[in-house]
């Protein structure tokens, strides 16, 4: 079975605290990306990651993808009551192109 | 980013009827298209790819009888729920890819009563 595991699967943490959500598997992936969703919507797109080792800023949020390919992470600066929703990691397999998703990480943002 | 949108928004149906839901790319061509499925508090699952002109491919587990996917063209995809029960009842997310990204419809709340 092919797996990426996300995790923390849920966070609860105060206003400008920073965190880090980690996927990890042991597939190779041709690209990941990173979702958003809030409640009764669909994901919303963050980020795409294409290159080992790369590394995308969207203002607070930093996303990495590993030099192998095979795990990425998502860290937040200063978390703010906005930020909270549904992260959702995504990635696209190298061998049958099929985009698997993580479990996803229900983040809380406390003012 | 590319749009998708997903009509309707949100059905209640009676149970042993079917339900269409249309899933449209509305600013690109999208010769692949997914649908997932996603319970309360849970990730997605994926359902089956859609390819235009061709027949879907389902996952594991997934009864193709019971919902009947149909790629007509490259903007538009439908996932019928055939003979509907109240365990179908769940949150449907249609998917719509263009290069290696991908962009998800708002999706359709399900209610089987």
């Amino acid at each position: 079975t092919q797996l990426l595991e996300q995790s923390p699967q849920f966070l609860s943490i105060q206003e400008g605290e920073n965190l880090t959500v980690y996927c990890n598997s042991s597939s190779v992936f041709s690209s990941l990306q990173w979702y958003r969703q809030e409640p009764g919507e669909g994901p919303v797109l963050l980020v795409t990651v294409v290159t080992g080792g790369e590394v995308k800023k969207l203002k607070r949020l930093t996303f990495q993808f590993g030099d192998a390919r095979k795990d990425s992470s998502l860290h937040i600066t200063a978390a703010q009551p906005g930020d909270t929703g549904l992260y959702l990691c995504a990635g696209r397999l190298s061998n049958t192109g099929k985009l698997i998703f993580g479990q996803g990480t229900t983040l809380q943002v406390k003012p | 980013g590319a749009v998708v949108s997903q009509h309707p928004s949100w059905v209640i149906c009676k149970s042993g009827t079917s339900v269409k839901i249309e899933c449209r790319s509305l600013d690109f061509q999208a010769t692949t298209m997914f649908w997932y499925r996603q319970f309360p508090k849970q990730s997605l699952m994926l359902m089956a790819t859609s390819n235009e002109g061709s027949k879907a491919t389902y996952e594991q587990g997934v009864e193709k009888d019971k919902f009947l996917i149909n790629h007509a063209s490259l903007t538009l995809s439908t996932l019928t729920v055939t003979s509907a029960h109240p365990e179908d009842s769940s949150f449907y997310i249609c998917s719509a890819s263009s290069d290696y990204e991908q962009y998800f419809g708002p999706g359709t709340r399900l209610t089987v009563t």
